[in-house]
């Protein structure tokens, strides 16, 4: 069994719509907890941590659950360019990622 | 700062044959970090190390050698490329210490071995 799951999707929203995205992991000694961002052919890049109290950067939204151990994402007024795969990253350290296999979102007009 | 930085972007090799991927950070990040993405597996960890003279393995090291004689470069070695080594070749690096260490990525090395 994987470390991280996430559903592959893809997710198609449109323009405006709110859609959210799960993660499991599996070691519940994981201590810090990511989402990155991945575009098409491009390198990932941090998007937002995600803090054990939940945490919102403008219109993301990323919650904790170490009980069930699952992460979200939630996206709220999406826009095109928001179209992109995003993953689910897991580490027991400071380093060493665990990278879900990531979620496709396209957002249409 | 040009960041993390990757050479080359394209390579195309065949069977038997060796390369390096080069690696090369200006951040003077202690951690760097070789990952490959292939189509439905995710990014997984090929080495990594913490600090000049520190290397480890990750999970698919087989095929791969590293070094790091310096904080700056972080190089990957393919011994005798395989068919089953195309993929997107990633460089990360990050400072080490503290709870929430950003990853910074280099743009990738698309290889495909024949």
């Amino acid at each position: 069994r994987k470390e991280v799951e996430q559903d592959p999707g893809p997710f198609n929203v449109p323009e405006g719509a709110t859609v959210a995205f799960n993660c499991t992991y599996s070691n519940s000694a994981s201590q810090s907890f990511f989402w990155y961002r991945q575009d098409c052919r491009k390198e990932p890049k941090l998007l937002m941590s995600v803090y054990s109290s939940g945490n919102e950067d403008g219109r993301f939204t990323a919650q904790l659950n170490r009980a069930s151990q699952y992460i979200s994402l939630l996206i709220r007024d999406s826009k095109l360019s928001d179209s992109a795969t995003y993953l689910c990253v897991v580490t027991q350290g400071s380093y060493a990622l665990n990278f879900g296999k990531g979620t496709s979102l396209l957002v249409t007009p | 700062n040009a960041g993390v930085t990757q050479t080359p972007k394209f390579q195309v090799l065949k069977t038997g044959q060796s390369m390096t991927l080069q690696c090369a950070q200006d951040m003077n990040h202690e951690y760097m970090s070789w990952y490959r993405q292939d189509p439905g597996m995710g990014l997984r960890l090929i080495h990594y190390s913490v600090g000049a003279g520190i290397t480890d393995q990750g999970e698919v090291p087989n095929g791969y050698n590293v070094s790091r004689s310096t904080t700056e470069d972080f190089p990957l070695r393919l011994l005798s490329a395989a068919p089953s080594q195309t993929s997107v070749y990633f460089c990360a690096s990050s400072y080490v210490g503290g709870k929430y260490n950003e990853q910074f990525f280099g743009p990738g090395t698309r290889l495909t071995v024949l």
